[in-house]
């Protein structure tokens, strides 16, 4: 068990907006600014989508967002497209697991 | 262009060892955090092993402590995974990853596959 939690599936339609979730404890999530999300396509290597919580890398659409509130982080993706469908994973690295179980996103 | 490209995976029995090898290109490969991470099939991500950029500084998970080794050669900008004591359970694939807080780069991965 992953000590980050994170949604084991969520889904939206084309144009809608989601959050993934993940959540941890005041030693990793809560008491640092060091979230990163990944995407990962099916047979593909991860992909950095967001790091420091809420910045995004060069070349990243500004439709992917990350913030934080407490122990917990969420990585917002708006105006959803089918390319977005992918696993998704937050990552701690102060935490005992640094990665989180991955999210699975479908868009209908 | 960073390019981080993996090497060394196949298929092993229970106990055997094998060692992955990581070519880096792109940038400089001395100032950077490596990591290898590790992906069981269709499972999550798991980092396996890190190490500092002059390699004065090495974190190992619990699952590979004392059976993996990681190790860098700045002069050849190549990073090392030497794996002893293998087990069904390390079967999966191994990414080579630039640094240790946030992963900026992976490689594609090789596959690591323990069986009888």
């Amino acid at each position: 068990q992953s000590a980050l939690t994170q949604p084991a599936s969520v889904s939206g339609s084309p144009g809608q907006s989601i959050t993934i979730s993940c959540t941890g404890t005041s030693s990793d999530v809560g008491g640092y600014n060091y979230v990163s999300w990944y995407q990962q396509h099916p047979g593909k290597a991860p992909k950095l989508m967001i790091y420091d919580v809420s910045n995004r890398p060069s070349g990243v659409s500004n439709r992917f967002s990350g913030s934080k509130s407490g122990n917990t982080a969420s990585l917002t993706i708006s105006g959803l497209q089918a390319e977005d469908e992918a696993d998704y994973y937050c990552s701690s690295y102060t935490s005992s697991t640094p990665f989180g179980g991955g999210t699975k996103l479908t868009v209908l | 262009q960073v390019q981080l490209v993996e090497s060394g995976g196949g298929l092993v029995k229970p106990g055997g060892s094998l060692r992955l090898s990581c070519a880096a290109s792109g940038f400089t490969f001395s100032d950077y955090y490596m990591s290898w991470i590790r992906q069981a099939p269709g499972k999550g991500l798991e980092w396996v092993s890190y190490i500092s950029s002059s390699g004065s500084t090495i974190y190992y998970a619990d699952s590979v402590k004392g059976r993996f080794t990681i190790s860098r050669d700045n002069a050849k900008n190549s990073l090392y995974l030497q794996m002893n004591s293998l087990r069904a359970e390390d079967t999966a694939v191994y990414y080579c990853a630039r640094g240790r807080k946030v992963i900026g780069y992976w490689g594609q991965g090789t596959l690591v596959t323990v069986s009888s």
